[in-house]
């Protein structure tokens, strides 16, 4: 079984439209986090969530929001995409109270905005 | 001055010698270190984590943590062309227990 698991894999899709990238973690992990990474490899944290609760915000525009249901899911939804929007978007989870502070990654959603 | 910084690289080395990664960091109250790979269009995984001073070694890995030098340093010995990759250092730092990253060296061992 597939511990953070994100969707879709790919995304190409035109300016100005809205998508959402979805992921859920099987780990019974209470945070769970947004991560950009960018054609130079630079991995950026986006938002933080810790049981559906926004811990960390970091500046993003205000096109992007997270959604979090519950702790197992940490959604993502982007308005009017742009260019520079284009770029790999990882899920990650961890459970820093729990003893594992450290980050398990989804596979990344590779998205490409034209 | 960067919260994480690493070398970018590209580091080469050639099979069977040992690679060196280093890592520094400006939060004196860092308290979890990190090392992650990343294989190119891959998602990073952990590889080590070190909390004291002092060397932890796994397997071919070794990481090397000193507070008092504010670095971190992953030592990879008989290096292999599989460990060609981009391996980010993280640090946790601060109240909010968020996860400061480097921006990754890139290592490539040479058969």
């Amino acid at each position: 079984d597939t511990a953070v698991s994100q969707t879709p894999k790919y995304l190409v899709t035109q300016m100005g439209n809205d998508k959402s990238i979805k992921c859920e973690q099987n780990l019974g992990h209470d945070t769970m986090y947004w991560y950009k990474q960018d054609s130079k490899k630079f991995l950026k944290i986006m938002f933080s969530y810790n049981n559906k609760e926004l811990i960390i915000n970091e500046t993003v525009p205000n096109r992007f929001s997270p959604k979090s249901p519950d702790k197992a899911h940490l959604n993502l939804h982007i308005n009017s995409l742009e260019l520079g929007d284009s770029a790999v978007y990882f899920c990650a989870s961890s459970h820093p109270n729990g003893g594992t502070p450290e980050a398990f990654f989804g596979q990344g959603t590779r998205l490409t905005v034209v | 001055q960067k919260e994480v910084e690493q070398n970018s690289g590209p580091l080469s080395v050639p099979e069977g010698a040992i690679a060196s990664l280093n890592c520094t960091y400006s939060d004196r109250g860092s308290q979890s270190f990190f090392w992650y790979r990343q294989y190119s269009g891959k998602s990073p995984e952990l590889i080590m984590f070190i909390y004291s001073n002092g060397d932890k070694e796994d397997g071919r890995f070794t990481a090397q943590l000193n507070k008092a030098s504010q670095y971190v340093s992953l030592l990879i010995r008989d290096s292999q062309p599989s460990d060609s990759a981009t391996y980010l250092c993280a640090v946790i730092a601060g109240n909010n227990r968020k996860l400061i990253w480097g921006l990754g060296t890139s290592l490539a061992v040479n058969p």
